[in-house]
């Protein structure tokens, strides 16, 4: 079965910007985390989403926010981009118990100038 | 709140020579502990995980990987390797006993590099 597909791959953006990226799960998961990967911070958890709402959250700025639809695809949204805020985004889909493997996307590349 | 520990930044190996990566991690809880791997310029695939039972878990590729709980430790290890394992390796952990709704915490990652 297909897995987790991310939109766009690769992004440039300029400070101020806001960008979206979208999210497809595994068909039949219900849930979706989001992470951030960076060379210095390395994988940090930004927020997972199940049937619409938000469970849980990391350590992020408001700016940093997301949703979900009805059918489980996923965006997130980052608003007045910095450019510490370039980095890898992961996209993550499972089953969407308390706790469990999570499968992951290729990720979209941010670049903020 | 949980933390997690890799002891290697990069490791240098030859084809055929052992691996072992070590882990640990800090949580006084009960956890569910996986390694992932990240070939270039692919996604994040998982290699084996623990959730219970047998602390010697066996994974893709001939990995396994040892959950000692009294060291908090999950070191994953390899006896012999190959060219193609060449990757990053990050040791993760999760919330098992609460409600961890899609949060793994990484460790920072290991670099190997498997020369021919």
């Amino acid at each position: 079965k297909a897995g987790v597909t991310q939109t766009p791959r690769y992004l440039i953006k300029t400070r101020g910007q806001q960008v979206t990226l979208s999210c497809s799960p595994i068909s039949g998961h219900r849930s979706v985390s989001w992470y951030q990967q960076t060379p210095g911070q390395g994988l940090q958890f930004l927020f997972e989403y199940f049937s619409e709402t938000q469970r849980n959250k990391g350590n992020f700025p408001g700016r940093f926010s997301g949703r979900q639809f009805s059918n489980s695809r996923s965006e997130m949204n980052v608003s007045t981009l910095e450019l510490g805020d370039s980095a890898l985004y992961l996209c993550a889909s499972s089953l969407g118990g308390s706790s469990g493997e999570l499968f992951f996307g290729e990720g979209s590349r941010l670049t903020v100038l | 709140a949980q933390s997690v520990s890799q002891h290697n930044h990069h490791v240098i190996l030859s084809e055929a020579a052992s691996l072992e990566l070590g882990c640990n991690y800090s949580y006084g809880g009960t956890v569910n502990l996986f390694w992932y791997v990240q070939y270039p310029g692919q996604h994040l695939q998982l290699l084996l995980k623990y959730f219970s039972g047998d602390p010697l878990v066996k994974g893709i590729k001939g990995f396994e990987a040892e959950f000692i709980k009294s060291k908090f430790s999950f070191n994953l290890r390899k006896p012999s390797v190959q060219w193609s394992d060449t990757a990053e390796y990050f040791c993760a952990v999760q919330n098992a006993g609460g409600t961890s709704y899609g949060k793994l915490t990484f460790g920072q990652g290991t670099i190997l590099t498997v020369h021919p």
